[in-house]
C-alpha cells in the first residue's frame, strides 16, 4: 500500500540553526510528494512539492529533493526562524491520481530565539 | 468565502450522542475531502467527494459515520453514537478539480471531545 512516515518530533532549534526533517515513503508507481505545513491555529497549506525523480520543490527557504534511489523527500532549511514553529506533514498521491493525499503523522517544530 | 470554513470550531458531546460537522468549501471547488486528525496519528482519510461522481467512502471508519455533499457545495459529516475514540480534529479540504497533483487548501478543523 501506500505510507509515508517521517521523523518523530518534536523538534526543537535555536534561531538560524539548520532543519532536516526526514521523509520517506512506500508507494506503488511513481507517486506526487508533498509538504504541507500547520501554523499554530491555522489550516494546513501547502509548503512544496514534486511530482517526479529528481525534482526539487522549495518555497520560503525550504527545500526537499524527491530521490527516487532512496524514497525519500527530506525537508530542509539552511536557517530557521521563530516563525517557522509548525508543525509539518510529508504527503503523497500515487501515480494513478485516484486516492487522496496519503498523510505523515507529521512533526512539530519549535523554534527558540 | 475567502477560504474553507468549518463549523463548529470546538464540539463537546457526550458518548452516544449524534453530532454534525459543516464544511464551506471555496467557491468553484469541485474537490472535497474529510480528515481526521488525533493526537500521535496523523491524518486520517476518511471520504473524498469529486464534482457528481459517487463519493469514496474507503476510509470511513465505521457505519456510524456517514457524509453527505448538497448541491456539488456544502458537506456535512455526521457521526452517530459517539464514541470516546472519535475525539479528534475533523478537517475539510477543497481542491478546483481534484485532479493529481492539486494543491488542497485546508479548513481550520472542528476539534471534538466525546466524553
Amino acid at each position: 500500500g501506500n505510507s509515508v512516515t517521517q521523523m518523530e518530533g518534536p523538534v526543537t532549534l535555536s534561531e538560524e540553526a539548520f532543519l532536516t526533517i526526514n521523509c520517506t515513503y512506500t508507494a506503488t508507481g511513481y507517486p506526487s510528494l508533498f509538504w504541507y505545513v500547520q501554523y499554530p491555529g491555522e489550516g494546513l497549506q501547502l509548503l512544496l512539492k514534486a511530482t517526479k525523480a529528481d525534482d526539487k520543490g522549495s518555497n520560503k527557504g525550504f527545500e526537499a529533493t524527491y530521490r527516487k534511489e532512496t524514497t525519500s523527500f527530506h525537508l530542509e532549511k539552511g536557517s530557521v526562524q521563530v516563525s517557522d514553529s509548525a508543525v509539518y506533514f510529508c504527503a503523497l498521491i500515487p501515480f494513478s491520481g485516484n486516492t487522496p493525499l496519503v498523510f505523515g503523522k507529521g512533526t512539530r517544530l519549535s523554534v527558540i530565539a | 468565502g475567502a477560504g474553507v470554513s468549518q463549523s463548529p470550531s470546538n464540539k463537546v458531546t457526550e458518548k452516544g450522542k449524534d453530532v454534525e460537522l459543516r464544511c464551506d468549501p471555496i467557491s468553484g471547488h469541485t474537490a472535497l475531502y474529510w480528515y481526521r486528525q488525533s493526537l500521535g496519528q496523523g491524518l486520517e482519510f476518511l471520504i473524498y467527494f469529486q464534482g457528481n461522481s459517487a463519493p469514496d467512502k474507503s476510509g470511513l471508519p465505521s457505519d456510524r459515520f456517514s457524509a453527505e455533499r448538497t448541491g456539488g457545495s456544502v458537506s456535512t459529516l455526521t457521526i452517530q453514537r459517539t464514541q470516546q475514540e472519535d475525539s479528534a480534529v475533523y478537517l475539510c479540504a477543497s481542491s478546483f478539480a481534484g485532479t493529481t497533483n492539486e494543491k488542497l487548501f485546508f479548513g481550520s478543523g472542528t476539534q471534538l471531545s466525546v466524553l
